[in-house]
């Protein structure tokens, strides 16, 4: 069974560019939820989908933003980007939300805001 | 509102040893799972093993156990014979109602394992 897969694995943008991550679930998965990575903020909840319907969001602000395909796979957005949005972003899916659901991550897509 | 706190923000370690990583959280929740998650230099998340909290037993996986006092609210992870392949970011996680089941993270110990 394939994991979760992260596409591109590597980004770099300017400041006020936009960008696209790609996250595709373990198959039979309907969850997907982001998460972003940095050293300064350690991991935080971006948000989740299930079954496309975006169901928790984390305190980020407007310019981050994704969907869920009907594939339950996943895209996040980022528009007007600015140094501060550089990151690791990881992608994780789970079959349903639970407390014992364990999620599976991808290897993430690491951005880089010049 | 849930939170989660290592105190340990890095450990050394000679191999072969076992090690303990600390984990205490708290929660209003009356049920809710205790993860722990392992991150190499590459960047994936590693599931490690997980406590659910009406769980009576620690959990095990392999070398990996879970120290679990809920009444201290204390979750410590347990490498038995560390290897160097050990040497990673190790993360305890929380998930429950009262956080719509989203993981709430903790900073995180950097462990490294010396030959």
């Amino acid at each position: 069974k394939a994991g979760v897969t992260q596409t591109p694995r590597y980004l770099i943008k300017t400041r006020g560019q936009q960008v696209t991550l790609s996250c595709s679930p373990i198959s039979g998965h309907r969850s997907v939820s982001w998460y972003q990575q940095t050293p300064g903020q350690g991991l935080q909840f971006l948000f989740e989908y299930f079954s496309e319907t975006q169901r928790n969001k984390g305190n980020f602000p407007g310019r981050f933003s994704g969907r869920q395909f009907s594939n339950s796979r996943s895209e996040m957005n980022v528009s007007t980007l600015e140094l501060g949005d550089s990151a690791l972003y990881l992608c994780a899916s789970s079959q349903r939300d639970s407390t014992n659901e364990k999620l599976f991550f991808g290897s993430g897509t690491q951005l880089s805001v010049l | 509102a849930q939170k989660i706190t290592q105190t340990q923000p890095g450990m050394f370690v000679q191999e072969k040893e076992a090690v303990t990583l600390d984990c205490t959280y708290d929660t209003s929740d009356q049920s809710y799972g205790l993860f722990w998650y392992k991150q190499p230099s590459s960047g994936e998340m590693i599931f490690l093993i997980y406590q659910g909290s009406y769980d009576e037993q620690n959990a095990t996986e392999g070398r990996y156990s879970l120290n679990f006092q809920k009444a201290r609210k204390s979750a410590n992870l347990v490498i038995s014979a560390s290897q160097l392949g050990d040497s990673a970011m190790y993360f305890c996680a929380m998930r429950g109602l009262d956080s719509n089941y989203q993981l709430i993270w903790g900073a995180g110990t950097k462990l490294i394992i010396k030959p």
